[in-house]
């Protein structure tokens, strides 16, 4: 799997659009940038998940680099509930691969 | 559904004892794994089972077992439990649809402390 860096932490305010970088300069053609995020004690949860193209879904847009090397997840309004550690990961989906967690980033929301 | 549940939410065990954490899904995913997560850590993978019979070593094995007899169910087991073996331990399940979506779906967590 590519590496990924991402900033260890980020504030946002309430209501406003928080974006949220990932480095992953050494992706390879066939491998998927995927978003999860884990609110405090909870297992992981879900976001979303790109190849080249930009996505969205009912909780996020996913902005893919034209040269893949790196990506932003946009939270347009987010609420105090996005409060979470965000982690990107860079893999292929095959059946043995496994997702790898690194660090992630911790967003912090404020009123 | 009830979606990945997992039992107990939390342990105390005393070094040297054995234990085996449950996990189970009812959606009829193929895939499952175990990771732990340390205090202001990301998740480590322990062991991953890519159908029922099927397991395959992690990150991070040592001191863990698993099996698979069922797709439904994914125990892990701490044969000889160590005080480095506290942490929090989650279960995933996920489905994989040739080259299109993958997502895992994460259990609520063990606490695990060893004393």
């Amino acid at each position: 799997d590519a590496k990924t860096t991402q900033p260890t932490s980020m504030d946002c305010a309430e209501g406003r659009a928080a974006n949220l970088p990932c480095n992953h300069s050494t992706i390879s053609g066939n491998e998927y940038v995927y978003w999860y995020r884990q609110i405090h004690s909870q297992g992981p949860q879900y976001i979303i998940h790109g190849l080249k193209n930009n996505e969205t879904n009912e909780m996020a847009s996913l902005i893919i680099t034209e040269d893949r090397k790196s990506s932003t997840l946009i939270l347009p309004h987010a609420t105090l509930r996005d409060t979470a550690v965000y982690y990107c990961i860079v893999r292929v989906p095959n059946a043995g691969n496994m997702l790898t967690f690194g660090g992630g980033t911790r967003l912090m929301v404020k009123p | 559904n009830a979606g990945v549940t997992q039992t107990p939410k939390f342990q105390v065990l005393k070094t040297g004892q054995s234990m085996t954490l449950q996990c189970a899904q009812d959606m009829n995913h193929e895939y499952m794994s175990w990771y732990r997560q340390d205090p202001g850590m990301g998740l480590r993978l322990i062991h991953y089972s890519v159908g029922a019979g099927i397991t395959d070593q992690g990150e991070v094995p040592n001191g863990y077992n698993v099996s698979r007899s069922t797709t439904e169910d994914f125990p892990l087991r701490l044969l000889s439990a160590a005080p480095s073996q506290t942490s929090v331990y989650f279960c995933a399940s996920s489905y994989f649809l040739a080259g299109v979506r993958e997502t895992q779906y994460f259990g609520p967590g063990t606490r695990l402390l060893v004393l």
